[in-house]
């Protein structure tokens, strides 16, 4: 139990439809970062926010965006959905910026038809 | 990019042996991390070592890294059934990218049989 919630935990869309997926960090912890992770590969790196501000991207397109709220929850939105975008999406929280533990929620399945 | 990889992809034991997994990265670190991740679930955190530190114990879980080989193992002794998952390493990049940015292998998927 790492206390970062996500929801939902599982959905089905349709391509060029849009979701958004929510995550609730673990008390106390001031940044989350959101993981793609395909079947059979690891997790994929898509952003992270630290204070509510976009800190560092991977190599996703624009229609992949975010926000953090004031009580560290956090959103992530994918616009113009895509077969590939099909995968658990993880959400990670930590309590500093610098490289340490994340403590993950137990994802979001996306399914795109 | 996926900066670690482990090795071997899938490794399958009896309960009571020893597991080794391996993994590989690209370029200067802080820190590798090894994590858990039941089937279809969330990552569950095991071990960090630092990148000036050779050797971690944790219970039944023993990390070695080699930064001049960039290589890190993983050792879960005596396993048992419940250690079935993949296992992923994770690495940061010291090179000034983003603080807290994880680049994870495909990891190692590990069964061990009662």
């Amino acid at each position: 139990e790492t206390g970062v919630t996500q929801s939902p935990t599982h959905l089905i869309k349709t391509r060029g439809q849009q979701v958004t997926l929510r995550c609730s960090s673990q008390s106390g912890h001031n940044t989350v970062s959101w993981y793609q992770q395909a079947l059979g590969q690891g997790p994929q790196f898509i952003f992270q926010y630290y204070r509510e501000e976009e800190n560092g991207r991977g190599n996703f397109p624009p229609r992949f965006s975010g926000l953090q709220f004031p009580n560290y929850s956090s959103e992530l939105n994918v616009n113009a959905l895509e077969l590939d975008d099909s995968a658990l999406y993880l959400c990670a929280s930590s309590l500093v910026l610098v490289p340490g533990e994340l403590f993950f929620g137990e994802g979001s399945r996306l399914t795109v038809l | 990019s996926q900066q670690g990889e482990e090795d071997p992809q899938a490794l399958s034991i009896q309960e009571g042996e020893n597991a080794t997994m391996n993994c590989s990265y690209k370029t200067s670190i802080n820190n590798l991390q090894w994590y858990r991740q039941n089937s279809g679930r969330g990552l569950v955190h095991l071990i960090l070592i630092r990148s000036n530190e050779r050797e971690k114990h944790s219970g039944r879980l023993r990390v070695t890294l080699d930064t001049s080989k960039k290589s890190s193992s993983l050792l879960i002794t005596a396993s048992r059934a419940a250690d079935t998952a993949s296992y992923f390493c994770a690495t940061d990049e010291d090179r000034g990218s983003t603080l807290g940015r994880l680049y994870f292998g495909r990891g190692t998927q590990l069964t061990v049989w009662p």
